[in-house]
């Protein structure tokens, strides 16, 4: 397709396990982003890929949250030992170059994550 | 945590009236953004603002980055009711993340 798209849509799990969420940027598109919007929030960062550069983990919230990006395309964000307050939305956005004042971050559906 | 705060949280207007929304922030950013985001959808892009006091138009929109580089307003004329979302501000230093701001849900009565 023409824009970022995400797998699953939704996805309810139980506590303590664990969920892979899924990324697939639009093509040609360095560089990759991880956001999370609770209820009623705005988005908070999570992590930040760019090409073959370490990627940005500083908005990890804790070591049971990991991504990979395979191949500089799809990402795959893990939660392990999914905990209640894991729940919210889960957008991926990508952008053409990942640098500069005037690169354009484009955003998924985004997954919607419930743990019960 | 959030460094932007934007204001107001919600807004409820009749079609036709005008809107302002705003965001500050204690930090500098080198670009100020704002999003429309509906329902099931990520945010969409409606402005983006590179330099400080620079205002730009985008149909009924209008907005202006602050001259201090630390707040942004966004303003929307004319409302129809087709307006109806969650506006977001973000700002962003460097190239990679941008900071959001909470959001300013806007309800438009016909």
């Amino acid at each position: 397709g023409a824009g970022v798209s995400q797998s699953p849509s939704n996805k309810v799990t139980e506590k303590g396990k664990d969920v892979e969420l899924r990324c697939d940027p639009i093509s040609g598109h360095t560089a990759l982003y991880w956001y999370r919007q609770s209820l009623g929030q705005g988005l908070e960062f999570l992590i930040y890929f760019q090409g073959n550069s370490a990627p940005d983990k500083s908005g990890l919230p804790s070591d049971r949250f990991s991504a990979e990006r395979t191949g500089g395309s799809v990402s795959t964000l893990t939660i392990q030992r999914t905990q209640q307050e894991d729940s919210a939305v889960y957008l991926c956005a990508s952008s053409l170059v990942g640098g500069g004042a005037t690169d354009e971050q484009f955003f998924g559906p985004g997954t919607r994550l419930t743990v019960l | 945590g959030q460094q932007l705060n934007q204001s107001p949280q919600s807004m409820f207007i009749q079609e036709g009236e005008d809107v302002s929304m705003n965001c500050t922030s204690s930090s500098i950013f080198n670009t100020w953004l704002w999003y429309k985001q509906e329902p099931g959808e990520g945010p969409v892009l409606l402005i983006a603002l590179y330099k400080a006091g620079e205002l730009t138009s985008n149909g009924r929109l209008t907005a202006q980055f602050g001259i201090t580089r630390k707040d942004s307003f966004l303003n929307i004329s004319a409302s129809i009711p087709s307006d109806v979302g969650i506006y977001f501000c973000a700002g962003r230093r460097n190239a990679g993340k941008s900071t959001f701001g909470d959001g300013t849900t806007l309800t438009v009565k016909p």
